[in-house]
């Protein structure tokens, strides 16, 4: 059974960095790439980043919105991948959530874990 | 970007009613569309992939159409699980983008 399990949530300052986790099971993780979707409190999906397979050298792309700020990284050993967020923005404040990537297909969902960026 | 318009924002339905959701892309997007499902509370769901495929273990009722700019997702009789808040997403041309959302509410 595939399993995505984030973790790393909480509350932050603007300005401040954080690091959440995904760990996953359930499947060979190094086959996949792996996405970031986010979802502000009673809005709707927004797709965050991605990180593309050893195979295609981890490449990563990233959302207008995030860009130079936030940072996708996975090892493959641990079968986690990281979203590296910083310079945070009180427009940041979301459930974020880690989900299997078949190009572009977003098939499996973590639970998600909430981001509050507030002073 | 490519900006997906889905409608009606609403949809108030009965148990037994058929349901049609629509989403429209600003540019075509081949058949690369897929449909998630999300209640309260819990993560999305994969219901639909490549316009017209369902999912692993989704049922027969649910079912996609279209390509280019113009989408379908059909519930043919709803259920009392099927009143949740449905989104279209494409994966023809990056960032991959999603609808705003059609939340189906039972009338």
């Amino acid at each position: 059974e595939v399993q995505l399990v984030e973790s790393g949530g909480g509350l932050v300052q603007p300005g401040r960095s954080l690091r959440l986790s995904c760990t996953a099971s359930g499947f060979t993780f190094g086959d996949y790439a792996m996405s970031w979707v986010r979802q502000a409190p009673g809005k709707g999906l927004e797709w965050v980043g991605f990180i593309r397979t050893k195979r295609f050298a981890e490449t990563t792309e990233y959302a207008a919105s995030v860009k130079g700020r936030f940072t996708i990284s996975r090892d493959d050993s641990k079968s986690i991948a990281y979203l590296q967020m910083s310079s945070l923005k009180t427009e940041d404040t979301a459930v974020y959530y880690c989900t299997r990537d078949d190009a572009g297909t977003f098939d499996y969902w973590g639970q998600g874990t909430l981001v509050t960026v507030s002073s | 970007e490519i900006v997906l318009t889905q409608s009606p924002a609403t949809l108030s339905l009965s148990p037994g009613e058929r349901a049609t959701l629509s989403c429209w892309a600003s540019q075509s997007v081949s058949s690369y569309l897929a449909w998630y499902q999300q209640k309260p509370g819990q993560a999305p769901r994969l219901l639909i992939y490549d316009a017209s495929n369902r999912a692993t273990g989704i049922p027969a009722r649910f079912s996609g159409s279209g390509s280019g700019t113009d989408f379908t997702l059909t519930i043919s009789s709803l259920e009392p699980e099927d009143f949740a808040v449905y989104y279209c997403q494409q994966r023809s041309n990056w960032p991959w983008t999603f609808g705003q959302g059609t939340k189906v509410e039972i009338k």
